[in-house]
């Protein structure tokens, strides 16, 4: 059974920095691609960053470039988002992502998700 | 980017009404199109990709079609568990892209 399951959520002051982890199991890790996607309280959802199974390849949402760094250890099946200079439009829960396509190269549709994790972005 | 507009925001419906939801992306994405249905506080849950495609354990009454820059979905008889938001999602190319959510409430 596939399981996606997100760490590392909280308050943070405006500015500040917060890492978040994904813990993947079920599945073999290194041969997805996997992506953070985000919603803000009450709004839809906002894809943040993708990172290829290799961990070679890596994309972001232009909100988020420059600010946030995906990264994975396939040694520890593990997927992280390292959040820099936090505003107050970050604040969401975050949602790791499995692609839905085996070893692809094409930008993914998802077929898993975790149960996410709130950020507030707050002083 | 490829924007992905959805309608109606949102949709009034009774148990067994067919119901369709569009999808418009600003340029042609070929096939690459998802739909997701998202109840309060839960994650995303795929239900159709590559536009017309039912994802494993999904009910059949759920349908899609399309291609190129026009999309639907179908809900064909409405069930107590559809009450939902839907999503769609285009994945043509980075930066990925979704809808803003149709809501189907109940009438």
């Amino acid at each position: 059974e596939v399981q996606l399951l997100e760490s590392g959520g909280g308050l943070v002051q405006p500015g500040g920095s917060l890492r978040l982890s994904c813990a993947a199991s079920g599945f073999t890790f290194s041969s997805y691609a996997m992506s953070w996607v985000r919603q803000a309280p009450g709004k839809g959802l906002e894809w943040v960053s993708a990172i290829s199974g290799s961990g070679g390849s890596t994309y972001y949402a232009d909100s988020v470039k420059g600010r946030f760094t995906i990264s994975r250890d396939n040694s520890k099946n593990t997927l992280y988002l390292q959040m820099n200079s936090l505003r107050a439009e970050d604040t969401a829960v975050y949602y790791c992502a499995k692609a839905g396509q085996l070893a692809s190269t094409r930008a993914p549709r998802f077929d898993y998700w975790g149960q996410g994790t709130l950020v507030t972005v707050s002083s | 980017d490829i924007q992905m507009t959805q309608s109606p925001s949102t949709l009034s419906a009774s148990v067994g009404d067919r119901v369709t939801i569009t999808c418009r992306a600003s340029q042609s994405i070929s096939s690459w199109l998802a739909w997701y249905q998202q109840k309060p506080g839960k994650a995303p849950k795929l239900l159709i990709y590559k536009a017309s495609s039912l994802e494993s354990g999904v009910p059949s009454r759920f349908s899609g079609s399309g291609s190129g820059t026009e999309f639907t979905l179908t809900i064909s008889s409405l069930q107590p568990d559809d009450f939902a938001t839907y999503y769609c999602q285009q994945y043509n190319s980075y930066s990925l892209t979704f809808g803003g959510g149709t809501k189907v409430e109940i009438k």
